[in-house]
């Protein structure tokens, strides 16, 4: 089946320590996107890319950072985590049909110590 | 600033009841709106995408739009326990492939 993969599915790491996440698809789809999302929260648009063109949403931290190697897989990085960076990562990619459906993956649930 | 917002929950209704969630959108120009349900500790879950004024029906959902009045609500017919989530209302704005997305009404479904 197509499919948004994610991982690792939970992530533990110390302050300030450099973590990297990875999202992979099968869905072939153009526009591949990372969100943040905190408790009661709606997610939260960190940045995009549609092909290799990197749209970063203007409150994103600089702290945060992604990288696009192909299609198929996008990866974001945190360069110095603080305790408010705990929160679940979503990936969600879309086609580029008039539909703009999004389909997220499971997520990785960031602990920060 | 372009925003979705939902009816506040949480929603509690009885097993076998119709449950009503509502969104509204400000930007007119929105062309697609979309229902995602979350379990808790989960991801969304696309359950339906409706784009023309009017109802659309899937199993026991039902999305209804009104562009004119930029409102758009989910109907869930004989609620079960299994559909005890969130449900997040998103819109696309500036009719491109980004999504804004309401905070979400917490479903309960007593039985």
């Amino acid at each position: 089946d197509a499919m948004v993969i994610q991982n690792p599915r939970y992530q533990v790491t110390q302050f300030g320590k450099p973590v990297t996440l990875s999202c992979s698809q099968t869905l072939n789809h153009n526009v591949m996107y990372w969100y943040q999302q905190k408790s009661s929260q709606a997610p939260k648009l960190l940045f995009h890319y549609y092909d290799k063109d990197f749209n970063n949403e203007a409150d994103t931290p600089d702290n945060f950072q992604s990288r696009r190697p192909n299609t198929s897989f996008c990866f974001l990085d945190i360069r110095s985590p603080g305790l408010g960076d705990a929160a679940m990562y979503l990936c969600a990619t879309s086609g580029t049909g008039n539909s703009y459906e999004q389909y997220f993956g499971p997520g990785t649930r960031l602990t920060v110590t | 600033q372009k925003e979705v917002e939902q009816n506040s929950g949480p929603l509690s209704v009885p097993e076998g009841a119709i449950a009503s969630l509502n969104c509204t959108y400000s930007d007119r120009v929105s062309q697609s709106f979309f229902w995602y349900r979350q379990y808790s500790g989960k991801s969304p879950e696309l359950i339906m995408s409706i784009y023309s004024n009017g109802d659309k029906e899937d199993g026991r959902f039902t999305a209804q739009l009104n562009k004119a009045s930029q409102y758009v609500s989910l109907l869930i017919r004989d609620s079960q326990p299994s559909d005890s989530a969130t449900y997040l209302c998103a819109v696309n704005m500036d009719n491109d492939y980004k999504l804004s997305f309401g905070a979400g009404t917490t479903v309960t479904v007593r039985a």
